[in-house]
Formats: C-alpha cells, structure tokens, sequence
C-alpha cells in the first residue's frame, strides 16, 4: 500500500533562518507532489506542484522554493524564513495519470518567531 | 479562474441531528469535486468524490453528497450526526490541470 511521510512535525525557528521540509512517497511510482500551506480560516493555498524529477511549478511568488530531487521526494525549502511563513504545511501526493483523489501527509507545523 | 466557497465558518449541530455542508464552485466546465476531512492538527482524508454519473454519490462514514449542476453545488450530508463527526470539511475542485483547488473550510462542532 501507499504511504506519505512528512518530517519534521513540528518546527519552531527564528526570522531569517533557513528551512527545509521533507516529504516521501512509498509504494508508487511517478507520483503528482504537492505543497500546500493552511493558515487559519483561509483554507488550503498550493504553493508548488511537481509532475515529475525537477519539475516545479510555483503558484505563490514568496521566498519557498520546492525542489524534487527523486521520482517520490518533494522538498520545500527557504533561505530566510519571515514571520508570515508560519503555518501548518501539507504535502500531498496523486497518481500521475489521470485526476485522482489527493492523499495527505500528516502535516508539519512551521512556527517562525 | 476556477474558485470553490464554502459560505459556513463553522456549524453547530446536536448529535443525532442532521447535517449539510455547502460548496459552490466557480468552473465553466464540469470539475472533478471532492470533500475531504481534516481532524485537529492532521492531514486530509477523503470523505467522497464526484468525477460523472449518478449525481449522488457515497462516501465514507455516512456521508453523501449530491451535485447540482444547475447550481454548481456539490454539498455534503449526513443523515445523522456522531460526536466523532467533529472535524474541518474541505470541498476541493480538479480542473483536470494537476491543480486542486480548496475552499476555506467549514469548522465543525457537534453538541452532546
């Protein structure tokens, strides 16, 4: 079966330092990736999606970047963190072909102070 | 560009009562339409989906859902509410783009 791993959890760092979340697919292959970042009552907003090994599209200009590395490794990352990047980010994984269901990561809770 | 709205913040409901939840999306074509449910501080899970057919679909839980075309609806049911029932519930649309598009949530709350 398939399984999503997010790491870290949780993470608590100072403005302006650098970031880096991790997110792996098990059990599939040539998966869709996807960050999102929820913020309270403002839902869910995509931030990068990946349909393949170095393919990224942004769909929020800020200062993330994602990088996919392997076929089922998605990174989201930053130089400098700001305050407003605090938020609970969520990878996501769908099969390639076709439009399927999203299957989420447990999340990882970003908290920049 | 393709929008979903989810008009409620938050529900309050008596268990055993029923239940509705609004979506209303914004797409020239027919979406590919879920509902998805979140319980504090995890992911998503997938209650149901809508891709053609039977305009009322089953999902998981009790739940349903029906899809109005006429009112780009597609809002979500429960005949009886359970206590466990008390989560945040995500309408989202798939234009067919590899983009899923989510409303804000609807936070809901179920009274002993």
């Amino acid at each position: 079966s398939q399984t999503i791993h997010q790491w870290p959890a949780t993470l608590v760092q100072p403005v302006g330092s650098p970031l880096s979340l991790e997110c792996t697919v098990e059990g599939t292959s040539n998966p869709n990736l996807y960050w999102y970042r929820q913020a309270a009552g403002r839902g869910l907003q995509l931030l990068f999606y990946s349909v393949g090994i170095g393919q990224i599209s942004s769909e929020v200009p800020q200062n993330l970047s994602a990088s996919r590395p392997q076929d089922r490794q998605f990174i989201l990352s930053s130089k400098k963190l700001l305050l407003s990047d605090s938020g609970f980010y969520l990878c996501a994984w769908s099969v390639r072909a076709g439009t399927g269901e999203l299957f989420f990561g447990e999340g990882s809770r970003l908290t920049v102070l | 560009a393709q929008s979903v709205t989810q008009p409620d913040i938050h529900i309050t409901v008596s268990e055993g009562a029923s239940l509705e939840l609004r979506c209303n999306y914004s797409y020239g074509a027919t979406p590919y339409l879920f509902w998805y449910v979140q319980s504090p501080g995890q992911g998503l899970q997938l209650l149901l989906k809508y891709f053609s057919g039977d305009t009322l679909v089953q999902g998981i839980k009790g739940f349903e859902a029906e899809f109005k075309r006429s009112q780009s609806s597609f809002n979500l049911r429960k005949p009886s509410v359970h206590w466990s029932d008390a989560a945040e519930y995500f309408c989202a649309v798939d234009s067919g783009t590899y983009k899923y598009i989510f409303g804000t949530g609807t936070r809901l709350k179920v009274l002993a």
